[in-house]
């Protein structure tokens, strides 16, 4: 357990709907990042928050969009959701002390769009 | 551009002892990580070369090379348990504020008995 913690774990929904992941990153962990992996395929890098601040962005799409709150808790929106958008879901934290810090994955939100 | 290059599948048996080698393209990094993903699992932090040489935790051991743009994850004495997939993972130093880590696309590992 790596103490992030990832909720929903699974979620079926309809194209051009909108869905909000949530994470919690672990206790004193001030960055929340975001993956996307789909089937067979490697993480691609979302976005990156530090204590509520964007603070890089990847390959994001337009139609999603992210944000950290004051608690530190972070969550995804996806919206205008299309069949590509299916995959699983991941949030990572760390706590940034140096630059050779782990980043720890929660159980990801597998998400499939019918 | 910045890439990193695994090849995507290696097969061994048990027992054995098995290179996943990480090439990249990058102008500068503060250090190369290896993460561990099983199936339908969460990626797990295993090692980190800040510097060059060899790192040893266990079964596993990382190396790095900065003057060969080249890195690898050693593991020994494999068992099944290890199959899963290997990803290689560099910070860029021109990555500034951020922590965001350019990742290789993944080595699936089978491991037979």
């Amino acid at each position: 357990d790596s103490g992030v913690t990832q909720t929903p774990k699974h979620l079926i929904t309809a194209t051009g709907q909108r869905v909000t992941l949530r994470c919690s990153p672990r206790s004193g962990d001030l960055s929340v990042y975001w993956y996307q992996q789909s089937l067979d395929q490697g993480l691609q890098f979302l976005i990156q928050y530090y204590n509520g601040e964007e603070r890089a962005k990847g390959n994001i799409l337009e139609r999603f969009s992210a944000q950290q709150f004051p608690d530190l808790h972070s969550e995804l929106n996806l919206s205008s959701l299309e069949l590509g958008d299916s995959a699983l879901y991941f949030c990572a934290s760390s706590v940034e002390l140096d630059v050779g810090e782990t980043q720890y994955f929660g159980p990801g939100t597998r998400l499939l769009v019918l | 551009g910045q890439s990193l290059e695994q090849p995507s599948e290696v097969t061994a048996v048990e027992g054995a002892i098995v290179q996943i080698n990480c090439t990249y393209q990058t102008s500068g990094f503060y250090g190369l990580s290896w993460y561990q993903q099983h199936d339908g699992g969460a990626p797990t932090f295993l090692s980190y070369n800040a510097l060059d040489g060899l790192e040893e935790t266990g079964r596993f051991s990382s190396f790095l090379s900065r003057s060969d743009s080249y890195g690898y994850l050693l593991l020994q004495e494999l068992q099944m348990k290890d199959s899963a997939s290997y990803f290689c993972a560099v910070r860029p130093y021109n990555a500034g504020n951020n922590r965001k880590l350019i990742w290789g696309l993944g080595t699936s590992l089978a491991v037979n008995p």
